[in-house]
């Protein structure tokens, strides 16, 4: 059974601060995704990934299939940033995603 | 953009009945799957469905669960007879088809037994 360990747990920062959020694991598996989740409980994907960096605007994400391990990372961060970040495996041959327990991330103007 | 929709937003329920939750999904997504999150954890998985059955299910997903598709558009989850501990979020997501492919999460539908 993966488990998904994310840290920090909290993290505040002031606007247009480099903000990165780690995330591990502890199986081998076939994909990571990133969600967001809003204050009103939405859930958003922002990436999936199994190898090597995406980017998309100000994110990038970035994996480490050797060392089970993946960035999240937020350029010049702005308020709207704030959410709770989500990193979620999918075990190889598995359909259903194992969620870590998120990063609360607070950007403050 | 194509969205996973789910009804009702708000639930409330006394302890004992039965709710039914729905989604619809993405139009052309073939894989469903239902989580959930009691508030202040993490999400869980529930169950996944494919191919007009369960695919994979958690520990969760005991006798009181059952999930169908009773037509083309709808997928919906079934608690039987509610618990306290079974108030949470509950999220369906889907994906267009097994493998690498991205789950789309609808709003959620948040779940209150009294």
């Amino acid at each position: 059974k993966n488990e998904v360990e994310q840290s920090p747990q909290n993290l505040t920062a002031q606007e247009g601060e480099f903000i990165t959020i780690n995330c591990s694991y502890s199986v081998g598996i076939s994909a990571l995704h990133w969600l967001q989740q809003h204050p009103g409980g939405g859930i958003v994907s922002l990436f999936m990934l199994s190898s090597g960096k995406k980017k998309h605007g100000r994110l990038i994400a970035t994996i480490n299939i050797q060392e089970k391990h993946s960035s999240l990372h937020i350029t010049a961060s702005h308020p709207r940033d704030s959410a709770v970040y989500i990193c979620a495996v999918r075990d190889q041959g598995a359909q259903k995603l194992v969620f870590g327990q998120g990063t609360r991330l607070t950007i403050n103007p | 953009e194509p969205e996973v929709t789910q009804t009702p937003s708000h639930q409330v329920t006394q302890m004992g009945q039965e709710v039914i939750l729905r989604c619809v999904p993405i139009s052309n997504h073939l894989y469903f799957y239902w989580y959930r999150q009691i508030l202040g954890q993490k999400v869980e998985f529930l169950v996944s469905f494919y191919n007009n059955e369960i695919s994979e299910k958690s520990e969760i997903f005991d006798d009181q669960f059952s999930v169908e598709r009773p037509d083309g558009s709808n997928f919906t989850l079934k608690i039987r007879s509610t618990k306290l501990e079974d108030s949470a979020m509950y999220f369906c997501a889907s994906s267009r088809d097994r493998g690498k492919y991205e789950q789309y999460f609808g709003p959620g539908t948040r779940l209150t037994v009294t």
